[in-house]
């Protein structure tokens, strides 16, 4: 089945407590991103990718590292999380030549941060 | 001002309605549009790309006006599972690559 897949779904933490949260699609799609998702202000991006060692900021990448070095794998790095960062990910991937408006987006991650 | 403008609702219709949700979006360069569904505490997923003559997908319908710089999706015919958040979402071409802009959304709830 074609899929992206997050993990942990869910996760409590504290702050300063470094953490990882993987992605992986199967679909072999070039382009992958990272969202979030706060109540009255959509969905942002965090980072995205258009191939395996090309990564870049998106809007709101302070707080938060990615690499890239599968093209199926695009894990989500928290070094020092803070409560702003407590909200909903969501990895995305996309196939080239569709300019990126066709999304598959994973489950998401709920994040909270104490 | 936001990128991507969407009324939040919610809307409450009942099944066998139309309902219209309109958006409106800032950057006349846009080049693309889309609307995603998406169910609570769930992932949006892509309900239909909006074409510059317009297009429809069953009960749905979606409408671009470039001039104005809105787009439009009707729901004719409302079904329970109908109800759902629907973003608008607006591709734009931006420091070598395309950025999609989400809105937050405007809330469906479709009742019997």
């Amino acid at each position: 089945e074609a899929q992206v897949t997050q993990n942990p779904r869910y996760l409590i933490t504290v702050t300063g407590k470094k953490l990882t949260v993987t992605c992986s699609q199967n679909m072999n799609h070039e382009y992958m991103s990272w969202y979030r998702q706060d109540p009255g202000l959509g969905l942002r991006q965090i980072y995205y990718s258009m191939n395996v060692e090309v990564t870049d900021k998106g809007d709101v990448p302070e707080g938060y590292k990615v690499s890239r070095k599968e093209k199926r794998n695009f894990p989500l790095i928290l070094e020092s999380p803070s409560p702003n960062q407590t909200s909903l990910y969501f990895c995305a991937s996309s196939p080239a030549g569709t300019g990126g408006g066709e999304q598959y987006f994973g489950p998401g991650t709920r994040l909270t941060v104490t | 001002r936001k990128e991507v403008e969407q009324d939040p609702g919610p809307f409450n219709v009942p099944e066998g309605a139309t309902v219209a949700f309109n958006c409106t979006y800032s950057n006349s360069a846009s080049q693309s549009f889309f609307w995603y569904r998406q169910d609570c505490r769930k992932e949006p997923k892509l309900l239909m790309s909006v074409y510059s003559s317009g297009n429809e997908d069953g009960r749905f319908t979606a409408q671009l006006n470039r001039a104005s710089q809105y787009i439009s999706l009707l729901i004719r015919d409302s079904k329970l599972s109908d109800s759902a958040t629907y973003l608008c979402v607006v591709n734009s071409f931006s420091g070598g690559y395309n950025k999609l802009i989400f809105g937050a959304g405007t809330r469906l709830a479709v009742h019997p």
